[in-house]
């Protein structure tokens, strides 16, 4: 089986703008989590959804939304981009939520 | 609230030998999932073992293995015959039964040196 692909893989974009990050899950895996790694605050949990809906949502402001399709294909937004998005964003797919698969991330920085 | 404390930020082993990085995590609750990731420098998160919290024995996964103390709350990973290649990030992590949100410590990183 293919792993978890994350698209792109590094994005440069400037404060006040939007980003769209793209994840595809492992084929069968219908959770899709989003995490951000900083070195700061580390791995934290931003999102996950099952079956195209949001089942649960970490601290983040509401500038950080995102979406999955019927194909279990993920999409992370954030707009109005500030200085400290800038991380790796790490997408992790699994059957139930419990064991998690990682893809190897989209490295944002934020200028 | 869930946490994951990870006490050592640095490690190092020379190559072959055994070490050991402690883990420790929190929670009232008694049905969880423990796991161990890797992360080396290409940055690819890779699942190294789990530890369902209602198992009393040690998961093992050929030179990995694990030491679960649930009345502790501890669990510690065994690298045994280190390779070169261990190198790496080593997180752990926790996450509730019928949970999609997964804590993760602070990260313990290993060298292993020739």
């Amino acid at each position: 089986k293919a792993g978890v692909t994350q698209t792109p893989r590094y994005l440069i974009k400037t404060r006040g703008q939007q980003v769209t990050l793209s994840c595809s899950p492992i084929s069968g895996h219908r959770s899709v989590s989003w995490y951000q790694q900083t070195p700061g605050q580390g791995l934290q949990f931003l999102f996950e959804y099952f079956s195209e809906t949001q089942r649960n949502k970490g601290n983040f402001p509401g500038r950080f939304s995102g979406r999955q399709f019927s194909n279990s294909r993920s999409e992370m937004n954030v707009s109005t981009l500030e200085l400290g998005d800038s991380a790796l964003y790490l997408c992790a797919s699994s059957t139930t939520g419990n064991e998690q698969f990682f893809g190897p991330g989209t490295r944002l920085t934020v200028l | 609230a869930q946490t994951v404390t990870q006490s050592q930020p640095e490690m190092s082993v020379q190559e072959a030998e055994t070490v050991t990085l402690s883990c420790t995590y929190d929670t009232s609750e008694s049905n969880y999932y423990l796991f161990w990731y890797k992360q080396p420098p290409s940055r690819q998160m890779i699942l190294v073992i789990r530890q369902e919290a209602y198992k009393q024995q040690n998961a093992t996964e050929n030179r990995f293995s694990v030491n679960f103390q649930k009345a502790a709350k501890s669990f510690s990973l065994k690298i045994s015959d280190s390779q070169l290649g261990d190198t790496a990030m080593y997180f752990c992590a926790f996450i509730l039964t019928n949970s999609n949100d997964m804590r993760f410590g602070a990260g313990t990183r290993l060298t292993v040196k020739p």
